[in-house]
């Protein structure tokens, strides 16, 4: 299966400003995901990146807050835009064929 | 649409007792089924995964299987140690209708194992 390489692994960050997340894979993979998990809570699904086409994103999270780039085949950011308390949370991005493997995580705290 | 029901925890066990964490789901198509683990202050790893009716998904000593009758995944391990204290995560990734093959999670089970 895949490694997933995402960084940062945490940061703090200052309301209003914006904090991009990498994922670099080492195989190519058709599928990434990024997925959200606020504190104590399950994963909940942002997005699907898929290379050569628009990010196509879950009910309750948009474009502008959320912008997702996929250049290549084993590459993907996330970009948390104009952020608050509420986005404080774990986020993970995960590559598919089957089984999906996850990245370590970036762990925000916005203060 | 997908879901998956997990037993509410937390669960304390003492070393060496069995383990049972129930889950259920619910999907459209014919799901692929996965446990995942978090240790603490760590990233989601897959423990183990199932892709048909009947199929066992096995690793460090838990199992899983594959219930189509009783829509059911629920992990086990004989004999639990400390260094198990984790969440455990039950999800489902179901590629019928045009879900893109996207992980649907139950809401996790914390797991602390006392020596």
């Amino acid at each position: 299966s895949a490694v997933i390489s995402q960084k940062p692994s945490r940061d703090i960050c200052q309301r209003g400003t914006s904090l991009t997340i990498q994922c670099q894979v080492d195989s190519q993979v058709t599928m990434m995901f990024w997925y959200r998990q606020q504190p104590g809570q399950s994963l909940t699904l942002i997005a699907t990146a898929n290379q050569g086409s628009e990010a196509t994103y879950e009910s309750g999270f948009v474009i502008d807050k959320f912008p997702i780039s996929r250049p290549n085949l084993t590459f993907s950011t996330l970009t948390v835009s104009n952020m608050s308390p509420e986005d404080s949370s774990i986020y993970l991005c995960s590559a598919g064929d089957y089984g999906y493997t996850f990245g370590s995580g970036t762990r925000l705290t916005v203060v | 649409g997908d879901s998956v029901t997990q037993m509410e925890g937390p669960v304390t066990l003492s070393e060496e007792a069995f383990l049972t964490i129930n889950c259920t789901y619910t999907a459209t198509g014919y799901p692929s089924l996965f446990w995942y683990v978090q240790y603490p202050g760590e990233g989601l790893q897959l423990l183990l995964k199932a892709t048909k009716a009947d199929d066992k998904g096995s690793n460090k000593g838990f199992e899983a299987t594959y219930r189509k009758e009783t829509t059911s995944f629920h992990l086990e391990k004989g004999s639990v140690q400390v260094s198990d204290s984790a969440v455990y995560f039950c999800a489902l990734s179901d590629r019928s209708g045009g879900s893109n093959y996207k992980l649907t999670f139950g809401k996790g089970t914390l797991l602390t194992v006392n020596p």
